[in-house]
């Protein structure tokens, strides 16, 4: 299985920019990055993916590193509502049967 | 609202019976995905369904039995639990597993049915 690394936990002050590290370097050529988070009492929404160039949406933006070996969400200025597991995981897999295997994430909590 | 439904939200029940948790889907989605989440353990991949066909049993064990009978709609049935099966039981839907188009490679998670076994 393809796997990712992240800090357990991580914390932010309201209304700065947050990074949030994921280290995969066992990823393949055609794995996508995916990053999901939770908020509580409810299911993973999905926050962005990309494959090798920086990507950028309503939510957040996602920088991949050159070697793809590892990446960073950025949240540019993180509100109360952001606080939330994140989770970074690689779509990996035989084309047609890919699977998001998810791993512990960082629980990230934000400081008013 | 992510347009995947779970019914019921909170489910208490013992060993000896049998209940069923309920998943739908407004999206228009083909695949679907039984998600088993533990306390302070990785969201677990259990069953995927495609086009209404399981393509995927991640070792499930048998007391664990899911249906689709159609794209929309995604059932897990349940019998004699333990109550190490205690747990966040969540579905998922995506446009289809394992397509290749960006816009296609979301999964949308319904909120859960928070599972008690006693």
């Amino acid at each position: 299985d393809a796997k990712t690394t992240q800090p357990n936990s991580m914390e932010s002050n309201e209304e700065e920019p947050v990074h949030l590290p994921c280290n995969h370097s066992t990823i393949s050529g055609t794995d996508y990055i995916h990053w999901y988070r939770q908020l509580p009492s409810q299911g993973p929404e999905y926050v962005i993916h990309g494959l090798t160039s920086n990507v950028n949406n309503r939510m957040a933006s996602l920088a991949i590193a050159e070697d793809r070996k590892s990446s960073t969400l950025i949240l540019h200025r993180a509100t109360l509502r952001d606080a939330a597991v994140y989770y970074c995981i690689l779509n990996w897999g035989p084309f047609g049967n890919e699977k998001l295997t998810f791993g512990t994430g960082t629980r990230l909590t934000i400081i008013p | 609202e992510t347009g995947v439904t779970q019914t019921p939200r909170h489910l208490v029940m013992g060993m000896t019976n049998k209940k069923s948790l309920k998943c739908e889907q407004h999206l228009g989605h083909n695949a679907m995905y039984w998600y088993k989440q533990s306390a302070k353990k990785p969201l677990e991949l259990m069953f995927v369904y495609n086009f209404k066909e399981q393509t995927e049993n991640n070792s499930v064990p048998s007391r664990f039995s899911p249906e689709c009978p159609n794209s929309s709609h995604l059932f897990l049935h349940l019998h004699t639990l333990q109550p190490e099966d205690s747990a966040l039981y969540l579905c998922a839907s995506s446009p289809l597993q394992g397509a290749r188009q960006s816009s296609n490679e979301k999964l949308f998670f319904g909120s859960g049915t928070q599972l008690s076994v006693l």
